[in-house]
């Protein structure tokens, strides 16, 4: 399995700010995700993060709010832009893994509170 | 649309025996998983099932059947610390995860 952290791993924001998460992993991957995790909620996933190509977004998730960079194999960021109240949420990055890359292992998550 | 639907809550007694069900209805398949998430942390991987059938890991056992849409997740001899949410996740067509809501599980003494 694929050990993964994330910095920071909780912060408290102004609103109109931006925030970057940083998800760093132990071995090459081919697959990272970006998810957020609303309190009590499941997990909707944000964007998956190409390698040397631009992030793929879910419907509701546009690349202005919330750029992703890929620059190698074992990093990306998200960037949480112009944030406000509604973003506070646990933000999760994931690595696909595995012999058949169908296991999925995630970070410990970065916990952003927007004030 | 796609739609997975599991339990939002169970109770069950240590050393006792529980299953969560999942059932579901997604543009393609491409796999079944479930997951354990304690409160505050991360998911952590539990099985993969893409075939019908039992998969046995230890105290936890993954069933399948897709022509039913249906999974369960058995955990046996349970001990206080099973106490987490599991969440059933497809891999649809585009071998992207759709997520269940989750099942929180309370274990009592």
């Amino acid at each position: 399995s694929a050990v993964i952290s994330q910095k920071p791993s909780r912060d408290i924001c102004q609103r109109g700010t931006s925030l970057t998460i940083q998800c760093q992993v132990d071995s090459q991957v081919t697959m990272m995700f970006w998810y957020r995790q609303q309190p009590g909620q499941s997990l909707t996933l944000i964007a998956t993060a190409n390698q040397g190509s631009e992030a793929t977004y879910e419907s509701g998730f546009v690349i202005d709010k919330f750029p992703i960079s890929r620059p190698n194999l074992t990093f990306s960021t998200l960037t949480v832009s112009n944030m406000s109240p509604e973003d506070s949420s646990i933000y999760l990055c994931s690595v696909g893994s595995g012999q058949d890359l169908y296991e999925q292992y995630f970070g410990p998550g970065t916990r952003l509170t927007v004030t | 649309g796609q739609n997975i639907d599991q339990p939002t809550e169970m109770t069950a007694t240590e050393g006792a025996i529980v299953q969560i069900n999942c059932t579901y209805q997604t543009s393609g398949f491409n796999g079944l998983f479930w997951y354990q998430q304690h409160a505050g942390e991360a998911p952590k991987f539990l099985s993969y099932n893409v075939l019908d059938g039992l998969e046995e890991k230890g105290r936890f056992s993954s069933f399948l059947s897709r022509s039913k849409g249906y999974s369960y997740l058995l955990l046996k001899e349970l001990q206080m610390k099973d106490s987490a949410s599991y969440l059933c996740a497809i891999m649809d067509s585009n071998y992207q995860l759709i997520w269940g809501a989750g099942t929180k599980l309370i274990i009592k003494p």
